[in-house]
């Protein structure tokens, strides 16, 4: 069975700075697709950016890049020029090749102050 | 508007009464899935359908059933059997139900027990 972890339950970034969420997985497949979701205080579930694992390019969407590092199982999300509305939890979520179910991890909430 | 709605946004349940909870899509997708979120985590799948007429168990399907009687419709039926039914409920689909497809969430509706 996969597992997602999402070591940093909260951290807090000053609006326009950089911040870094963190996310490792565990899995014995070698294709498959990892997500990360941002959820804003109305509770609705975003996608804000998605990874395939056989694609060794980094995804990016705009503010919002990835950092995949396969060997290590790690996907970590930097949202960069944080804004007001980023402030949401976020998160990582992992697909597998053969299949459409997604597990999550435990969630990272994310405070941005001005 | 193409999107996934969900009601009520609220729901009461007495003891030992069964709920039902309503998830329509319009997006012409194949498969739906339900999602369960308690407070501070992540989520977990009750179950999910990848066409009319037949649905698999997720990881904590029980107390839970389900229907899928329409392609846009998939209601879930809270059973008196679930002990600790107080969460966020989150409906979501994807195209096809197959792997790598992105999921696309609900609003949510919140259960609360009297």
């Amino acid at each position: 069975a996969q597992t997602v972890t999402q070591s940093q339950p909260e951290m807090s970034v000053q609006e326009a700075e950089t911040v870094t969420l963190s996310c490792t997985y565990d899995t014995s497949e070698s294709n498959y697709y990892l997500f990360w979701y941002k959820q804003p205080p109305s509770r609705q579930m975003i996608l804000v950016i998605r990874q395939e694992a056989y694609k060794q390019q980094n995804a990016t969407e705009n503010r919002f890049s990835v950092n995949f590092q396969k060997a290590a199982k790690s996907f970590s999300l930097k949202i960069s020029d944080s804004q007001l509305g980023d402030t949401a939890m976020y998160f990582c979520a992992f697909m597998r090749n053969a299949g459409n179910m997604l597990t999550f991890g435990g969630g990272t909430r994310l405070m941005v102050k001005p | 508007d193409g999107g996934i709605t969900q009601s009520p946004k609220y729901l009461f349940r007495k003891e030992g009464q069964n709920v039902t909870l309503s998830c329509e899509q319009n997006l012409n997708h194949d498969a739906m899935y339900w999602y369960r979120q308690d407070p501070g985590q992540g989520l977990r799948l009750i179950y999910y359908s990848q066409i009319v007429n037949d649905f698999q168990k997720g990881d904590i399907a029980e107390g839970y059933s389900v229907s899928r009687e329409k392609k846009e419709s998939f209601p879930l039926t809270v059973t008196s059997a679930q002990k600790n039914p107080t969460a966020f409920y989150l409906c979501a689909s994807s195209p096809r139900g197959t792997s790598q497809e992105t999921q696309y969430f609900g609003p949510g509706t919140r259960l609360l027990v009297l």
